[in-house]
């Protein structure tokens, strides 16, 4: 089954203990992004990856890395967790540029006290 | 820089009436526009794009919208709503650029369909 996946789905952390979100699609897309959704602002990017080791800042990018070492893969890396970053977090890709739409994986529910 | 608005946070509508959900966009160029649909505890789904071609654009689940140049919107709807249909609906554009697409999203309509 075509899918992207996301790990963990709920995660409940500390400020500053650094974490790791992992995205993995199926699809041999490119194209892969994150997003954070908070009430009220809706969706917002935070890093995108047009191939692999190719990867540029959304809206959003402050408090986060990421890295593409594998077309598959795409792990958002909080080094330093703040309580801002309590969020809904996804994960996106796509076989190509932005006119193609996007697969989203189910979602990484993160709470930073 | 691109924006998209979504001017009503909720929209309710009453099951088999019509419903419409309204997106305005800014954008210096030529927008390239999606809807996407959220069901709770989802991930959000592809609805329908608008790239070029025929302004009224037909999608997933009986959804279509049209795309208004002129007045800068792509407004969703659909002839007969179903309470299936409740959900969080966004609509997006992107920018097609040598330097990476981007793609922005409004802040959501939550729509409820009463039976």
């Amino acid at each position: 089954e075509a899918q992207v996946t996301q790990n963990p789905r709920y995660l409940i952390t500390v400020t500053g203990k650094k974490l790791t979100v992992t995205c993995s699609q199926n699809m041999n897309h490119e194209y892969m992004s994150w997003y954070r959704q908070d009430p009220g602002l809706g969706l917002r990017q935070i890093y995108y990856s047009m191939n692999v080791e190719v990867t540029d800042k959304g809206d959003v990018p402050e408090g986060y890395k990421v890295s593409r070492k594998e077309k598959r893969n795409f792990p958002l890396i909080l080094e330093s967790p703040s309580p801002n970053q309590t969020s809904l977090y996804f994960c996106a890709s796509s076989s190509g540029t932005g006119l193609l739409e996007q697969y989203f994986g189910p979602g990484t529910r993160l709470t930073v006290t | 820089a691109q924006s998209v608005a979504q001017p009503e946070d909720q929209v309710n509508v009453a099951e088999g009436n019509p419903l419409t959900v309204k997106c305005t966009y800014s954008v210096s160029g030529n927008p390239y526009l999606f809807w996407y649909v959220q069901y709770p505890n989802r991930g959000l789904q592809f609805l329908l794009k608008y790239i070029t071609g025929d302004n009224l654009v037909k999608g997933s689940y009986g959804f279509e919208a049209e795309f208004n140049k002129s007045q800068t919107s792509f407004h969703l709807k659909k002839p007969s709503a179903l309470v299936s249909d409740s959900a969080l609906y966004f609509c997006a554009v992107t920018l097609v650029r040598s330097s990476g697409d981007k793609l922005t999203f409004g802040t959501g309509t939550r729509l409820a369909v009463r039976p």
